[in-house]
């Protein structure tokens, strides 16, 4: 049983068009999380949503709009793709209580070209 | 704002020989401080978390020692095994991050037969 999955796992597009990438887990919990993995291989949190309210905003272009339609769902839609967008999209989750054990899903390559 | 560093950010071993990866950072007022390992492919996995009040966690051939007024820990992986080929990432944790996780750029750990 996948705990967190994410999809699609590759995701190729040019500059200029809008995409999903969409993540689900299946461990009841209430917190979910987006990081983004740059060729730095810096791993850096973008948001963060409690039982589908937003709780961690960083400073991230609001091209970028996290939906979460339910508890188990966290999408994140990117307008206007950009050169720069390109990058590993992680999703996680966890209990609230427990906001730093996070699991993680497998990951999302996206290549802007 | 958190700085984390990791070094060496990559090293290559024989099987058998015991790793040692270090991670430095700026803010010592941290509440946990958390190792990941990540597999090419595949999401986070966490190894070991270290509460600030703790001095080190272990997990059968895993040691992580933390000293926090120095801003540095170390993960210690005994007696290794190509198994252990993967990115290793450090992760420490503000009191008032609630679930903002900040991550190094990793150490990438090969280890031959």
């Amino acid at each position: 049983d996948t705990a967190v999955s994410q999809t699609p796992k590759y995701l190729v597009t040019q500059m200029g068009n809008d995409k999903s990438i969409k993540c689900e887990q299946n461990l009841g919990h209430d917190t979910m999380y987006w990081y983004k993995q740059d060729s730095k291989k810096f791993l850096k949190i973008m948001f963060s949503y409690n039982n589908k309210e937003l709780i961690i905003n960083e400073t991230v272009p609001n091209r970028f709009s996290p939906k979460s339609p339910d508890k188990a769902h966290l999408n994140l839609h990117i307008n206007s793709l950009e050169l720069g967008d390109s990058a590993v999209y992680f999703c996680a989750s966890s209990q609230p209580d427990r906001p730093y054990e996070q699991y993680f899903g497998p990951g999302t390559r996206l290549t802007v070209t | 704002k958190q700085e984390v560093t990791q070094i060496p950010a990559a090293l290559s071993v024989p099987e058998g020989e015991n790793l040692v990866l270090n991670c430095s950072f700026t803010d010592s007022a941290i509440y946990n401080l958390q190792w990941f390992r990540q597999d090419p492919g595949k999401g986070l996995t966490s190894l070991l978390l270290i509460q600030s009040s703790q001095r080190e966690q272990t997990s059968g051939r895993l040691n992580a020692s933390l000293d926090k007024s120095s801003g540095r820990s170390t993960l210690y992986i005994a007696a290794s095994q190509p198994g252990d080929s993967a990115t290793y990432l450090c992760a420490p944790a503000g009191p008032d991050s609630w679930g903002k996780l900040q991550f190094g750029a990793g150490t990438q750990v090969v280890v031959t037969p």
